[in-house]
């Protein structure tokens, strides 16, 4: 079955940065494009980034455009988050979630991972 | 603020029927029929109710169905069952540097 597991959450400073992992199995990870998605303590989702499935295009929220970084690596069946430059407002539980083909939907969204900034 | 609006609480008893709305712009909701709808149970992950605007993916009840007019979607649950009690969320593409926007949130509580 599709699973989706985030890790590399954890508490970091402010200005500091921290890299997300997602990690798939139960698909052909190659063939999906991939998103984060984040969610505030308490408040609703917020799209962050999508990757499509041959790292060949990359958009980003405004929000997080020039900070952070999604990437993946098909071999390891992996998706990434690099976050630098780490806010307040950066603080939530990061999901990854599938998209399939060209379609605008999230089908699958793995547990998520809680990211807090805080000095 | 979210891109998206959508009320706050909805409320309906075992067995009645409530909608959703969900009030974009043109931009999104009303310029592309790619508007889905999530179900989030408290700490869980989010999971796909509808898509497309009124498609069901495979397991999901019947129950639930989606439409739209407009710039506003409608997510209509029939027969309320006490599971049914969650956080909802329309999403849509968006023409806009944000590729995807999603409303604030539902909460639907079942009496």
């Amino acid at each position: 079955q599709v699973q989706l597991v985030e890790s590399g959450g954890g508490v970091v400073q402010p200005g500091r940065s921290l890299r997300l992992s997602c990690a798939a199995s139960g698909f052909t990870f190659s063939i999906f494009g991939m998103h984060w998605v984040r969610q505030a303590p308490g408040k609703g989702l917020e799209w962050v980034a999508v990757i499509w499935y041959d790292s060949s295009n990359k958009y980003y929220a405004d929000s997080v455009k020039g900070r952070f970084t999604i990437s993946r690596d098909n071999s390891k069946k992996t998706l990434f988050l690099q976050m630098n430059s780490l806010r307040a407002e950066d603080t939530a539980v990061y999901f990854c979630a599938r998209q399939v083909g060209e379609t605008f939907y999230f089908d699958y969204w793995g547990q998520g991972t809680l990211v807090t900034v805080s000095s | 603020q979210s891109a998206l609006t959508q009320p706050a609480s909805v409320s309906g008893s075992p067995g009645q029927s409530i909608t959703i709305s969900c009030t974009g712009t043109s931009s999104d909701v009303g310029g592309y029929n790619y508007v889905s709808w999530y179900q989030q149970h408290p700490h869980k992950a989010p999971k796909l109710m509808i898509y497309d605007v009124s498609n069901r993916p495979s397991g999901v009840s019947n129950r639930f169905s989606g439409s739209k007019s407009g710039n506003t979607a409608s997510l209509t649950i029939s027969g309320l069952q006490a599971e049914d009690e969650a956080d909802y969320y329309c999403s849509s593409y968006t023409r806009s540097s944000t590729l995807w926007v999603f409303g604030g949130g539902t909460k639907l509580t079942v009496l």
